[in-house]
């Protein structure tokens, strides 16, 4: 069975710290990963997506992959009030992608 | 100039009906998903298909069946619709099925069965 873990929350922050998520994953065969962000009751829209070891920046947004320790985080710095929403972490198994149950996060103003 | 859209937005209909969801992408993408989200708001994929073949077919009820016409089109049909079919059903495209290609959800069809 293949797994992708997160902490439901929810993740309190106040607006403009550090927020951050985490994710772990029990296949090691898994190729790539993906940060989705969904607000209540609208569709996942793609914030980023990591292949390889190590961080990828874009923005306020950060995604960090350690593949010998299986996981995944996304930081996000300057947190707004508009990031609250539910942040969904998913792994690529080949053909087939399997997401976690996602992260509430809060941004306190 | 939608990306992904699903026909109906809302569905509510009675135990035992039948009914259909529709999808379809302009994106140009070669692979297209059927999610369902449940009340607890956990995103699991269904089927997916790439060039109008099946490539995974989850564990599902065969109630459910898709129907890939052509390559931009992925529709869902229920059979005898049960009050556990009630969540979310997401469509989503990617370009195709490997190596992690991401994907872009269509904004959802909430099925409510009375």
């Amino acid at each position: 069975q293949k797994e992708v873990e997160q902490n439901s929350g929810p993740l309190s922050v106040p607006e403009g710290a550090i927020a951050s998520l985490n994710c772990t994953y029990s296949d090691r065969g898994s190729q790539s990963f993906f940060w989705y962000r969904q607000y209540s009751g609208k569709s996942p829209e793609l914030i980023m997506f990591i292949y390889s070891n190590g961080d990828k920046e874009d923005g306020r947004f950060t995604a960090q992959l350690n593949k010998a320790s299986q996981y995944v985080s996304l930081l996000i710095r300057d947190s707004q009030p508009s990031d609250s929403a539910t942040y969904l972490c998913a792994g690529n198994y080949g053909q087939n992608f399997v997401f976690g149950p996602g992260t509430r996060l809060s941004v306190l103003p | 100039d939608t990306a992904v859209s699903q026909t109906p937005k809302y569905l509510v209909t009675q135990m035992g009906n039948d009914k259909s969801i529709k999808c379809e992408q302009n994106l140009g993408h070669d692979t297209m998903y059927w999610y369902k989200q449940d009340s607890k708001k956990f995103l699991k994929i269904m089927f997916s298909y790439n060039n109008k073949e099946l490539i995974i077919n989850e564990t599902v009820p065969n109630r459910f069946s898709p129907k890939s016409p052509d390559k931009a089109h992925l529709n869902l049909h229920i059979n005898s619709l049960e009050l556990g079919d009630s969540a979310v059903y997401f469509c989503a495209s990617s370009q195709g099925p490997n190596l992690g290609q991401p994907q872009h959800f269509g904004d959802g069809t909430r099925l409510s069965i009375l």
